[in-house]
């Protein structure tokens, strides 16, 4: 399994911060969810959300977002293209940080198993 | 949200000694924690899953476990290698949430 973020690596202070995850050796639409952490000096592991290809009832994709952020956070999912991407708006400095995207799972032998390599991204003008 | 209180936050050991980092949570989480290391400029790498389940291919002298709301990591023998930052991670209630790391350094 090998996921790989990619995305501007300077976002202006208000601006949207988009970056997008690569999955290879596994598909999106497995039983796994599809999850953004952030990691910085001041904020250390930050969970930012999860996303699910399919809800219980519907074919909606399901997302759970860290209540701090959700407000600014959309997580989505592309399958034809086996990626999953974030998008956060009103970016501050406080939002400069490297960025992993990570495949969970709700098996304890699979919790955050594979992450990205990570992309720094900061938030400056 | 679950606060995962890690000590200590910093310490310095020898190679060949033993070395034990806590996590404590804010509440019950049963079995729901991992624990990651992680080395300057590298991706964290998973050790421990449900609070004492060694990962595949990681040494046997890291060890995990449990007593109430407290969780151990405890590194037996310390290797040159191992000299790196621990987080652990609690993985029963959203938001999930880390804690704030604990950098083992070379004596």
């Amino acid at each position: 399994v090998h996921l790989q973020e990619s995305g501007p690596g300077l976002v202006k202070p208000s601006g949207t911060l988009t970056l997008t995850c690569a999955v290879s050796g596994d598909s999106v639409t497995s039983s796994n969810w599809w999850t953004w952490v952030r990691q910085s000096p001041g904020r250390g592991l930050e969970w930012i959300g999860e996303i699910f290809h399919r809800g219980t009832i519907s074919n909606n994709p399901t997302t759970n977002y860290n209540p701090s952020l959700k407000s600014r956070v959309t997580i989505s999912i592309d399958k034809s293209e086996n990626q999953f991407a974030l998008k956060m708006n009103s970016v501050t400095a406080a939002d400069t940080a490297i960025y992993y995207c990570v495949r969970d799972s709700g098996r304890a032998e699979n919790w955050f198993e594979f992450w990205g390599q990570g992309i720094l991204v900061t938030v400056s003008s | 949200d679950i606060q995962m209180t890690q000590s200590p936050s910093a310490m310095s050991a020898s190679v060949g000694d033993t070395v034990t980092i806590t996590c404590r949570a804010s509440r019950d989480i049963d079995d729901y924690v991992a624990w990651f290391q992680q080395k300057p400029g590298k991706v964290p790498k998973r050790l421990i899953y449900a609070s004492s389940n060694l990962q595949s291919g990681v040494p046997s002298r890291f060890s995990g476990s449990r007593s109430g709301t407290e969780f151990t990591l405890t590194i037996s023998n310390l290797q040159p290698e191992d000299f790196a930052t621990y987080y652990c991670l609690q993985h029963n209630d959203y938001p999930y949430t880390f804690g704030q790391g604990t950098k083992l350094e070379i004596k």
